[in-house]
């Protein structure tokens, strides 16, 4: 079974609409969670982190629920500039270098 | 600017012929990394660095090499390049608290082995 799995998509919904992202991982030693985005063809970047109350930035909302071994991303009132790759990022608490990233979810905005 | 710099952006090269690929951070940061990121299989770490002199394999570390002998850099060597290693590789660094704050990616280099 993959450490990180994430449903590949791809989404696509109109600007305005809200969207969820969701990622489940295997292994329950895992300490941090962070989903990241990626443009075609460019670097990944951090998107936020996700704690396990549960953290907010802007029109984006992370959520973990560690007995189901879940993270989510909401992304309210969506624009064309959040058309990219997301990505799932989970590392494991005992070595604290090795990160595991989901397949990413694609998403596409449209006008 | 704080950033993590990758050379070259892009490669093509023959099979067998030795290449490193140059890895450098200016944020003093512990942890560094490499992946590759292939089509339907996401990014895989190839190793990843605690430290200076502290290395380990990951995911996909066959046909790989990787030293730390500074902080701030950590090369990616193929000694002996085979076409299924061609692929987008990046590199990765993150302060000892990464688990709070995250890695921040060089802007990758493209290798195509023939």
């Amino acid at each position: 079974r993959k450490e990180v799995e994430q449903d590949p998509g791809p989404f696509n919904v109109p600007e305005g609409a809200t969207v969820a992202f969701n990622c489940t991982y295997s292994n329950s030693a895992s300490q941090s969670f962070f989903w990241y985005r990626q443009d075609c063809r460019k670097e990944p970047k951090l998107l936020m982190s996700v704690y396990s109350s549960g953290n907010e930035d802007g029109r984006f909302t992370a959520q973990l629920n560690r007995a189901s071994q879940y993270i989510s991303l909401l992304i309210r009132d969506s624009k064309l500039s959040d058309s990219a790759t997301y990505l799932c990022v989970v590392i494991r608490g005992s070595t604290l270098g090795r990160l595991y990233f989901g397949r990413g979810t694609q998403l596409t905005v449209w006008p | 600017e704080a950033q993590v710099t990758q050379n070259p952006r892009y490669l093509i090269t023959v099979t067998g012929k030795k290449l490193t690929v140059t890895c450098s951070q200016n944020m003093n940061h512990e942890y560094m990394s490499w992946y590759r990121q292939d089509p339907g299989l996401g990014l895989r770490q190839i190793y990843y660095s605690m430290n200076v002199e502290v290395t380990d394999k990951g995911d996909v570390p066959e046909g790989y090499k990787v030293s730390r002998k500074e902080k701030r850099n950590f090369p990616l060597i193929l000694e002996s390049p085979s076409p299924n290693q061609t692929s987008l590789y990046f590199c990765a660094s993150s302060p000892m608290d990464g688990a709070e704050y995250g890695y921040t990616f060089g802007s990758g280099t493209r290798l195509t082995v023939v």
